[in-house]
């Protein structure tokens, strides 16, 4: 059973540089795309990108000036780097398991628990 | 981007009741639906893939339908653990994008 384990600073100030880790514990890393997703309080789901273990990447063209998503397969872990932060950016942030992208399943079934991060100054 | 829209942004009913969510898509999407249901503090947890198919372990009670750009979520007796916000999403081409949501609360 796939577990993804998810950290990262909580609070940032405007203009700083959002950072994440995601390490996936169990299964397989390399047969499956990861995604980064965020939620504002109160609010719906937002797809961010996704990577998979050769560094292949699909990104959501309304933020991707601004994100870098990257993997480090020695370590099973994926990464998200968002620039220039602002209040807009403050959401739950998740890691999520893309069923199947060969197959074009492109949908998530598993996830991780999410990270609250707050920009304020 | 496609665009899901969702309706009703929120409902209320009883327990054993029969509940629909419907999600429209702004462009045809043939059967590239996801159903998502999600609770406070939680992760969201797959419901129904490939518009209708039930993701293994989902009580039976749920079901998705439709195809290219109407859908709906059916909840065929609902559950007072069934209190949750559901969202579509659709896997039809990048990016990939969520309806806004549903909030089903329990009378």
């Amino acid at each position: 059973q796939v577990q993804l384990q998810q950290w990262g600073a909580g609070l940032l100030k405007p203009s700083e540089t959002l950072s994440l880790t995601c390490a996936v514990h169990g299964g397989s890393f390399s047969g499956y795309y990861w995604s980064w997703i965020r939620q504002p309080p109160g609010k719906g789901l937002e797809w961010i990108g996704e990577i998979n273990h050769v560094g292949s990447t699909n990104q959501n063209p309304s933020l991707k000036s601004r994100v870098s998503v990257l993997v480090d397969t020695s370590k099973n872990q994926v990464s998200l780097k968002l620039s220039s932060v602002t209040a807009a950016d403050t959401a739950v942030y998740f890691c999520a398991r893309m069923a199947d992208y060969v197959s074009g399943r492109h949908y998530f079934d598993s996830w991780g628990q999410g990270t609250l991060v707050t920009v304020s100054s | 981007a496609i665009q899901l829209t969702q309706s009703p942004s929120s409902l209320s009913a009883s327990v054993g009741d029969r509940v629909t969510i419907t999600c429209r898509a702004s462009q045809a999407i043939s059967t590239a639906l996801a159903w998502y249901q999600q609770k406070p503090g939680k992760p969201p947890k797959l419901l129904i893939y490939d518009a209708s198919s039930l993701e293994s372990g989902v009580p039976s009670r749920f079901s998705g339908s439709g195809s290219e750009t109407d859908f709906t979520l059916t909840i065929s007796s609902l559950q007072p653990e069934d209190s949750a916000a559901y969202y579509c999403q659709h896997f039809n081409s990048y990016p990939l994008t969520f309806g806004g949501g549903t909030q089903v609360e329990i009378k």
